[in-house]
């Protein structure tokens, strides 16, 4: 079967760095979603990876190995509005997106 | 401003009656998907539809269907609610392409009693 593992809970502290992981094995591989949600809102797009390594956008960055079924997103100089979940998503073989079920980030002061 | 229209925002429903959910770009998107997402799931996906005039089953289409008349509508219809179909509804459209984002509606939070 296919599958995404990401962790159920992250803490970290305003003004540090936080790396959300995301694993993955799926039926083929044709790119790497991921997005923010803020509580009791949608889903809102961050990055997307198809290439091994490291894509950086502000203070968010993500990082792909294909060969290792594996991701992270790294997330600098943390503010107390990066609280959210982070869901990871893999685009398979059917081009159908396989969701893993989100990290909550809580952000402490 | 551009984006996805959902509607109702929530609604409690009772078992056995019928509901649709409706959701309305104005992107111009091709595809469009219905999710439902559940506490301690990934986002799962009901139906979607590639193009105006076509839809397709998502991972769990059972007691719910879809429509695609237009471009910019698709309406996701419970036939006989069932407790099991309390969720939140997302609405979604994108781009065609594999590296094509997908834009969410606010969702709606439905509960069947």
């Amino acid at each position: 079967g296919q599958n995404i593992d990401q962790p159920t809970e992250m803490t970290a502290t305003e003004g540090a760095i936080v790396q959300i992981n995301c694993t993955y094995q799926t039926s083929g591989f044709n790119g790497l979603f991921w997005y923010q949600q803020h509580a009791g809102e949608a889903p809102t797009f961050l990055s997307y990876n198809v290439l091994d390594g490291l894509e950086e956008k502000g203070r968010f960055s993500s990082f792909l190995s294909r060969s290792k079924g594996y991701s992270y997103l790294l997330l600098k100089e943390l503010q107390m509005k990066d609280s959210a979940s982070y869901l990871c998503a893999v685009m398979d073989s059917n081009y159908q997106l396989i969701w893993g079920a989100g990290t909550k980030l809580i952000i402490k002061p | 401003t551009a984006g996805i229209t959902q509607a109702p925002t929530s609604q409690i429903l009772a078992a056995g009656r019928s509901m649709t959910l409706r959701c309305t770009q104005d992107m111009r998107h091709n595809a469009m998907y219905w999710y439902r997402q559940d506490l301690g799931l990934g986002l799962r996906l009901i139906h979607y539809s590639n193009t105006a005039g076509t839809t397709g089953k998502g991972e769990v289409p059972d007691g719910y269907s879809v429509s695609r008349a237009n471009t910019d509508d698709f309406p996701l219809t419970l036939a006989s609610a069932v407790p099991s179909q309390t969720s939140v509804y997302f609405c979604a459209s994108s781009e065609q392409g594999a590296n094509s984002p997908l834009h969410f509606g606010n969702g709606t939070r439905l509960t069947v009693t």
